[in-house]
């Protein structure tokens, strides 16, 4: 079974600063996708950045970027020149790419920003 | 265009009862997965529903059951509540072949307590 681990309970950052969550995960498959979640506290969940296995090269979404690194099965989520709205909880999760597949999600990171 | 609706919002409900919480996907979405999201936990995926069938299933018992209708919406059952299904309980709509970056769209949840 697939397993995503989030080794950071809570992270603080300075407002305009840059702050790195990290991510890893356990897996067989070949071909998945890996993606950050934002759960603000109105409890929606928000896609934040998604990668795919198969690409080499990092995904990167204004303000964020991600540093996959497939062998080390690591994906990490850079969040640059914070803002307080980045303030949340963030979810890393993995989906195997057949059609259909659920999320397997980490236990989250909550993230601080300070003024 | 609505996103997903979940009600109700919030539900108090005692140990032993049975409650059901209900879900409208996002329109053109014709596939609804439920997950459960204790407190300080990642989301854990209940099961998904397509075509008026439970497609997949995760590691839950069979007091968790649901439905889908002929208008894609979904509804959660739940029977002999525990003090441990208390949690939060998001929707997720897609199509059956979604788009990687778009394809997932969350509801804000229903807040199960019990009591």
């Amino acid at each position: 079974a697939q397993t995503v681990t989030q080794s950071q309970p809570e992270m603080s950052v300075q407002e305009a600063e840059t702050v790195t969550l990290s991510c890893t995960y356990d897996t067989s498959e070949s071909d998945y996708y890996l993606f950050w979640y934002k759960q603000p506290p109105s409890r929606q969940m928000i896609l934040v950045i998604r990668q795919e296995a198969y690409k080499q090269q990092n995904a990167t979404e204004n303000r964020f970027s991600v540093n996959f690194q497939k062998a080390a099965k690591s994906f990490s989520l850079k969040i640059s020149d914070s803002q307080l709205g980045d303030a949340a909880m963030y979810f890393c999760a993995y989906r195997r790419a057949n059609y259909g597949q659920n999320f397997v999600f980490g236990p989250g990171t909550r993230l601080s920003v300070l003024p | 265009d609505a996103g997903v609706t979940q009600s109700p919002t919030h539900l108090i409900k005692t140990r032993g009862q049975q409650v059901t919480l209900r879900c409208s996907p996002k329109s053109g979405h014709d596939t609804v997965s439920w997950y459960q999201q204790a407190l300080g936990q990642g989301p854990q995926f209940i099961f998904q529903y397509y075509e008026e069938e439970e497609r997949q299933r995760g590691n839950f018992p069979d007091r968790f059951s649901g439905h889908q209708f002929p208008n894609y919406s979904s509804e959660l059952n739940v029977n002999a509540l525990l003090l441990g299904d208390s949690a939060l309980y998001l929707c997720a709509s897609s199509l059956v072949r979604p788009d990687v970056r778009y394809g997932y769209t969350f509801g804000s949840g229903t807040r199960l307590t019990v009591v």
